[in-house]
């Protein structure tokens, strides 16, 4: 397996808060990618980076930024949470080439 | 806007029973990638075709690009109870960026 986590795996928050998902990875890959997943929507590309401080938006990024200080981390943030943000979040890295997902983390937003 | 299209959505067949998912577009695409996803986690890599026309076989699962790389197949034979999962297609477009299809629910009953 890729070596990627993401944390936290499961949060439930309340409407208006602010959320940080962070993804972590230990393959030194250049490429960064945050995607949610939702019934009857597949995956959907939220954000993106190329390297180090170079993200750019994708399909969804409305209410999302991104940051990503070192390499190996790449992270999530919702300024402030909406129940339309409910859904299971995942990163992937790549080398280029072909990408490689992290386990999940399932956001609830009360 | 890359948009693929993964048929059937839902498939039911017993253990024993061979079946095709097909994911199409009208973009041409510079690979395909196909997963596997079960509940809870996070996309799996089964295969990546490039060449139009490639055919690439993993044990019981066989995976075809199309001739124009708009399309590709992928074919189960004697599908087993292990083999239930969310199937997903991805297109990679410009920029290394994956557009995915919707996804096929396979359920195989013993």
């Amino acid at each position: 397996d890729a070596g990627i986590t993401q944390s936290p795996r499961h949060k439930v928050t309340e409407t208006g808060t602010p959320v940080t998902l962070r993804c972590h990875q230990t393959e030194n890959h250049r490429y960064m990618y945050w995607y949610r997943q939702d019934p009857g929507h597949g995956l959907r590309l939220i954000h993106y980076s190329y390297g180090v401080k170079d993200t750019d938006k994708g399909e969804v990024s409305d209410g999302y930024s991104v940051s990503r200080s070192k390499t190996e981390d790449f992270l999530l943030t919702l300024e402030s949470a909406t129940s339309s943000q409910t859904s299971v979040y995942f990163c992937a890295i790549s080398n280029g080439y072909e990408q490689y997902f992290g386990p999940g983390t399932r956001l609830t937003v009360t | 806007t890359q948009l693929l299209e993964q048929s059937p959505q839902f498939l039911s067949i017993q253990e024993g029973e061979n079946l095709t998912v097909y994911c199409n577009s009208s973009s041409v695409f510079s690979s395909l990638q196909w997963y596997r996803q079960e509940p809870g986690e996070g996309p799996v890599l089964l295969v990546t075709v490039v060449t139009g026309g490639e055919v690439k076989k993993l044990k019981r699962l066989t995976f075809q690009f199309g001739d124009a790389r708009k399309d590709s197949s992928l074919h189960i034979t004697a599908a087993q109870p292990g083999d239930t999962g969310l199937y997903l297609c991805a297109g990679q477009g410009a920029g290394n960026m994956l557009t995915f299809g919707g996804g096929t629910r396979l359920m195989v009953k013993p």
